[in-house]
């Protein structure tokens, strides 16, 4: 079975500071990948998803950036964090196959940017 | 322009009694539609989805979703609330006509809250 993971589960960082948040995916090969900010707990805002390895395809200008070096990894980073950068990141995969339609999330990672 | 409206922000019911969380959805094309659940801090949970055939479509824990073409709706229902249900509820579409293009476009969420 699949499994999605991410870590780590809670992050507090400085402003200005580098920030790298990391998942991973389990059990299938070349799922599409996505990035989503949720913030005050409530909408999902997408941020980034790739359709394979080294694409990239940014929905919002932001300070984030993404990448993913390798089929089943996806990173989220930043330079020099935001007060605003603060949010619950969730990371979520779906299959390629002509018979996908869901996608399914990762635990998430509760940033706070002080 | 796709979206999707949750149109109560909060949906209140006592245990035992039906709840109803509401969607309406509006795409260019045909839709596919899903449901899903998020628990505090927790990552959201798929629940359900509408894809083709049958408009009643049933879920985990119970839920299950009608697939109304003319209202543009896919309310999400279960016929006896338990307090453990109390959770964020979200809807998502997708256009089926839209390609290699599997983005889902979401819902705002409804807080739902079973009272004892």
């Amino acid at each position: 079975s699949q499994t999605i993971h991410q870590w780590p589960a809670t992050l507090v960082q400085p402003v200005g500071s580098p920030l790298s948040l990391e998942c991973t995916v389990e059990g299938t090969s070349n799922p599409n990948l996505y990035w989503y900010r949720q913030a005050a707990g409530r909408g999902l805002q997408l941020l980034f998803y790739s359709v394979g390895i080294g694409q990239i395809s940014s929905e919002v200008p932001q300070n984030l950036s993404a990448s993913r070096p390798q089929d089943r990894q996806f990173i989220l980073s930043s330079k020099k964090l935001l007060l605003s950068d603060s949010g619950f990141y969730l990371c979520a995969w779906s299959s390629t196959g002509l018979r996908s339609y869901e996608q399914y999330f990762g635990p998430g990672t509760r940033l706070t940017v002080t | 322009a796709q979206s999707v409206a949750q149109p109560e922000d909060q949906v209140n019911v006592a245990e035992g009694n039906p709840l109803t969380v509401k969607c309406t959805y509006s795409v260019s094309g045909n839709p596919y539609l899903f449901w899903y659940v998020q628990y505090p801090n927790r990552g959201l949970q798929f629940l359900l989805k509408y894809i083709t055939g049958d408009n009643l479509v049933k879920g985990s824990y119970g839920f299950e979703a009608e697939f109304n073409k003319s209202q543009t709706s896919f309310h999400l229902k279960k016929p006896s609330a338990l307090v453990s249900d109390s959770a964020l509820y979200f809807c998502a579409v997708r256009d089926r006509d839209a390609g290699n293009n599997r983005k889902l476009i979401w819902g705002l969420g409804t807080s739902l809250a079973v009272n004892p």
